[in-house]
């Protein structure tokens, strides 16, 4: 199977902008959850989706948004761009068929820099 | 905060010696889990350990959990320069419905 993609690899945006990472996990796989990834913070849960819903949701600001398609393929959106948004920004999949967190399959993240 | 932290943040050692990161802990788990990084990739699962176990191995890594004094140690044998890499333990903490990540352990192996 193929793995989880990730695009684009790299993002150059401005303050003030606003931002749409993909995500398409890998087949079958129904969850998909995103991470921010900073030196400073390390690895942050945004939110995770499952058959089109949001599921779970992490401790960051409404300008943060994500969506889930049919195809179980899904975006993420950052309005209002900070430069404390620069980030790795990773997405993972896993099946989700299960209750809580088991492996998780992570794409090779995005890189966001915020000038 | 992190549910996990993890000790210690860097390691460097020879190849061919064996490499041990510890993770601990703040609450009940459902499950803790080990991922490696290559600088500034993405996460690759390496092994899951539940809360009712006790030590589980994956080729050259071994994991234990001890869960009364919340901790994980994470051990490779025989290491290579191919492991350089940061590892990160994870936690399915009870009732937290995400997975939390510590800061990390940065390893080194020399050649």
């Amino acid at each position: 199977k193929a793995g989880v993609t990730q695009t684009p690899r790299y993002l150059i945006k401005t303050r003030g902008q606003q931002v749409t990472l993909s995500c398409s996990p890998i087949s079958g796989h129904r969850s998909v959850s995103w991470y921010q990834q900073t030196p400073g913070q390390g690895l942050q849960f945004l939110f995770e989706y499952f058959s089109e819903t949001q599921r779970n949701k992490g401790n960051f600001p409404g300008r943060f948004s994500g969506r889930q398609f049919s195809n179980s393929r899904s975006e993420m959106n950052v309005s209002t761009l900070e430069l404390g948004d620069s980030a790795l920004y990773l997405c993972a999949s896993s099946p989700g068929l299960q209750a809580g967190y088991n492996e998780q399959f992570f794409g090779p993240g995005t890189r966001l820099t915020v000038l | 905060s992190q549910q996990g932290e993890e000790d210690p943040q860097a390691l460097s050692i020879q190849e061919g010696e064996n490499a041990t990161m510890n993770c601990s802990y703040k609450t009940s788990i459902n499950n803790l889990q080990w991922y490696r990084q290559n600088s500034g990739r993405g996460l690759v699962h390496l092994i899951l350990i539940r809360s009712n176990e006790r030590e589980k191995h994956s080729g050259r890594l071994r994991v234990t959990l001890d869960t009364s004094k919340k901790s994980s140690s994470l051990l490779i044998t025989a290491s290579r320069a191919a492991d350089t890499a940061s590892y990160f333990c994870a936690t399915d903490a009870r009732g937290a419905q995400k997975l939390v990540f510590g800061q990390g352990t940065r390893l080194t192996i020399n050649p």
